[in-house]
């Protein structure tokens, strides 16, 4: 199975700052990678699929690059509601899978 | 609006099978989709247990295969999972998803069901 290794495992930042989470597959999966949001006691929600396209109705503070096995999620300008925990998930290779989450906290 | 709706027993017996269903609104069973479910042990990330098309052609992931079954009733809208022999490791919230796809690759997951917790004790 492809493994995705998220980083940081958690992050702690400040209202208005630019946050950058990385998320490294353990072998290529060209841009076959997903986004999520997840807020407690919530299901996930998608925020980025195909490693760059943003979901419908999404804010645009949020982007996500990269492919092969090397990506990030941007949160340009970091806003009261997206404190949460963000995982990424391949989709190109069974079993799908996700990375083990970056929770990011307020400082 | 896709919606999707979990049920099913919450409490579930060690060496039992766990029983779930996963009920669709706003959309057919049977569209171009693949139908998932996803668990998350309490405290814990992300895990995909397998999928089911409308047709019934299944995919597992391998670490849960062999006490995994997914299934799909089109007449009632909805498809379901049993896993069987359960343990405490299996104690999570499960969640049922839409898969969806561009076409030139499997599935990322737009819609969820908003997840049921079901505990494994005795």
């Amino acid at each position: 199975a492809i493994q995705l290794t998220q980083s940081p495992s958690s992050l702690s930042a400040s209202v208005g700052d630019r946050v950058t989470i990385t998320c490294r597959a353990s072998q290529g999966i060209s841009s076959a990678l997903a986004w999520y949001q997840q807020k407690p006691g919530k299901a996930p929600k998608l925020l980025i699929y195909d490693a760059s396209s943003l979901e419908s109705g999404v804010p645009s503070r949020f982007s996500g690059s990269g492919s092969g096995t090397d990506f990030t999620l941007t949160i340009s300008s970091l806003q009261p509601e997206d404190f949460a925990t963000y995982y990424c998930q391949q989709f190109n290779n069974y079993p799908l899978t996700f990375g083990g989450g970056t929770k990011v906290e307020i400082k | 609006q896709v919606q999707l709706q979990e049920s099913g027993p919450g409490l579930v017996k060690p060496s039992g099978t766990l029983s779930l269903t996963c009920a669709v609104s706003g959309g057919s069973i049977s569209s171009s989709n693949w139908w998932s479910w996803v668990r998350q042990p309490p405290g814990k990330g992300l895990e995909w247990i397998g999928e089911i098309y409308h047709s019934g052609s299944t995919n597992y992931n391998p670490s849960l295969k062999s006490r995994v079954t997914i299934s799909v009733d089109k007449s009632k809208n909805q498809f379901s999972l049993k896993l069987s022999s359960v343990t405490a490791a299996d104690t999570a919230v499960y969640y049922c998803a839409r898969g969806c796809s561009s076409g030139w690759s499997l599935e990322y997951f737009q819609h969820w069901g908003q997840g049921t917790l079901v505990t494994v004790s005795s």
